[in-house]
């Protein structure tokens, strides 16, 4: 079957420029993870959906980032008025229930501010 | 902020030896979860451990875990060149309930040489 993708791979943005980062997670899965990876690091929790609602955002680095689940299915990640700091992987993880299992990584978004 | 420390940072070995990696967490936790990634990719879950378990296997993968100790050690045996990836072990947020999100710690990067 189909694992988490996330589209689009690869994200070249000039600074101050908006974008949106997709994640679709296996299907019917619960729980939604974003994370942030920066180059040569572990990655860092940013926010946790359950089904449409979003429980978890603490660790979203500042008000320009803003994620969604509206359906409950697809995820959007979107970033207003990128700075260089931002440049990292942005990886999509999905579980199937509401407690602590494993959880299933897309193969993540390297974006890159200039 | 990341819980785990792995330890190494790096490691190369010759093919056939084993491989181990020890993981240090700060606070209490649920369980305690190991995952690979090669460059460029997503995160591939390897195996978890529950607090109240000490030692678990699957395959070539030993993961003991000493809770009073806070530490875990992850033993790769026979290992091949296929191995090569970095290794993460990721703690759960530890706060009660089933937030769910992960933390994970700077990595260990394993080269294997044939």
């Amino acid at each position: 079957g189909a694992g988490v993708s996330q589209s689009p791979r690869y994200k070249v943005a000039k600074r101050g420029q908006d974008v949106a980062l997709r994640c679709d997670p296996i299907s019917g899965h619960v729980s939604l993870f974003w994370y942030q990876q920066a180059l040569g690091q572990g990655p860092e929790f940013l926010t946790y959906f359950q089904n449409e609602a979003q429980l978890d955002k603490s660790g979203l680095p500042s008000d320009r980032f803003f994620a969604e689940r509206p359906e409950g299915s697809v995820s959007t990640l979107k970033i207003q008025r990128t700075q260089q700091e931002d440049s990292a992987v942005y990886l999509c993880a999905s579980s199937s229930g509401l407690d602590q299992d494993e959880q299933f990584f897309g193969p993540g978004t390297r974006l890159t501010v200039l | 902020s990341q819980q785990g420390e792995e330890d190494p940072q790096a490691l190369s070995i010759q093919e056939g030896e084993n491989a181990t990696m020890n993981c240090s967490y700060k606070t209490s936790i649920n369980n305690l979860q190991w995952y690979r990634q090669n460059s460029g990719r997503g995160l591939v879950h390897l195996i978890l451990i529950r607090s109240n378990e000490r030692e678990k296997h699957s395959g070539r993968l030993r993961v003991t875990l000493d809770t009073s100790k806070k530490s875990s050690s992850l033993l790769i045996t026979a290992s091949r060149a296929a191995d090569t990836a970095s290794y993460f072990c990721a703690t759960d947020a530890g706060y009660g309930g089933s937030q769910g999100n992960l933390i994970f710690g700077k990595g260990t990067k394993l080269s294997v040489k044939p």
